[in-house]
């Protein structure tokens, strides 16, 4: 079985510009999260989809922004960048609804380094 | 959201078993306890979880306390290659899927 997975895995792009992160979600998965973990830091909630809706989002600026795809693929955007926004951008998976417990899967995760 | 601590590093010789430690005190009775490890520069991998029960996998066994305060992750042979970070998560009722990430303890396994 297929896990997750991300694209780019490396990125380089310098400060104001966009970037978009890509993610596949584990088949059968209907859920998708984002987390940014930047460098020394740990894992800091980005947002989360499920069903092609934004189910919640933790305290990033509105320039960070994501959508997902009917086929529950997702993508993270990232508005006028800025040097912090240098991080290691990793994508989960996980059943959805409502259930108490489930697992998240992660990709290998895509570095963006911004300039 | 209940918070948890866990010791910043811990060493263990190949082939021992490694107790990781972690301390969930404000848990609430519907909160489960999540591990998960990062070995350096890829994603977090699931290792296991429990609500009240110990339980054990394939990869480790978790124990909790009886009053769900604390929980220890046993890795019972210990591999060079579970050298990593290893988070404690509580699942927070109200996060709709939002795990919070701590700064985990980082687990040297040596020769």
């Amino acid at each position: 079985e297929a896990g997750v997975t991300q694209s780019p895995t490396h990125l380089i792009k310098t400060r104001g510009q966009q970037v978009t992160l890509r993610c596949s979600p584990i088949s059968g998965h209907t859920s998708v999260y984002w987390y940014q973990q930047a460098l020394g830091l740990g894992l800091q909630f980005l947002l989360w989809y499920d069903e092609g809706e934004e189910r919640n989002r933790g305290n990033f600026p509105p320039r960070f922004s994501g959508r997902q795809f009917p086929n529950y693929s997702s993508e993270l955007n990232v508005n006028a960048l800025e040097l912090e926004d240098s991080a290691l951008y990793l994508c989960a998976s996980s059943l959805g609804g409502t259930p108490l417990v489930y697992e998240q899967y992660f990709g290998p995760g895509t570095r963006l380094t911004v300039t | 959201d209940a918070k948890t601590t866990q010791p910043p590093s811990m060493d263990c010789a190949e082939g021992r078993a490694a107790n990781l430690p972690c301390n969930h005190s404000t848990i609430s009775g519907n909160e489960y306890v999540y591990w998960y490890r990062q070995i350096h520069s890829q994603g977090p991998q699931y290792i296991i979880h429990g609500l009240k029960n110990n339980e054990t996998n394939e990869m480790a066994s978790l124990i909790i306390t009886e009053d769900r305060k604390s929980s220890t992750l046993i890795l019972p042979h210990a591999t060079l290659r579970d050298t990593a970070v290893y988070y404690c998560i509580v699942r927070t009722t109200d996060s709709w899927g939002k795990f919070q990430f701590g700064a985990g303890t980082q687990v040297v396994v040596t020769p």
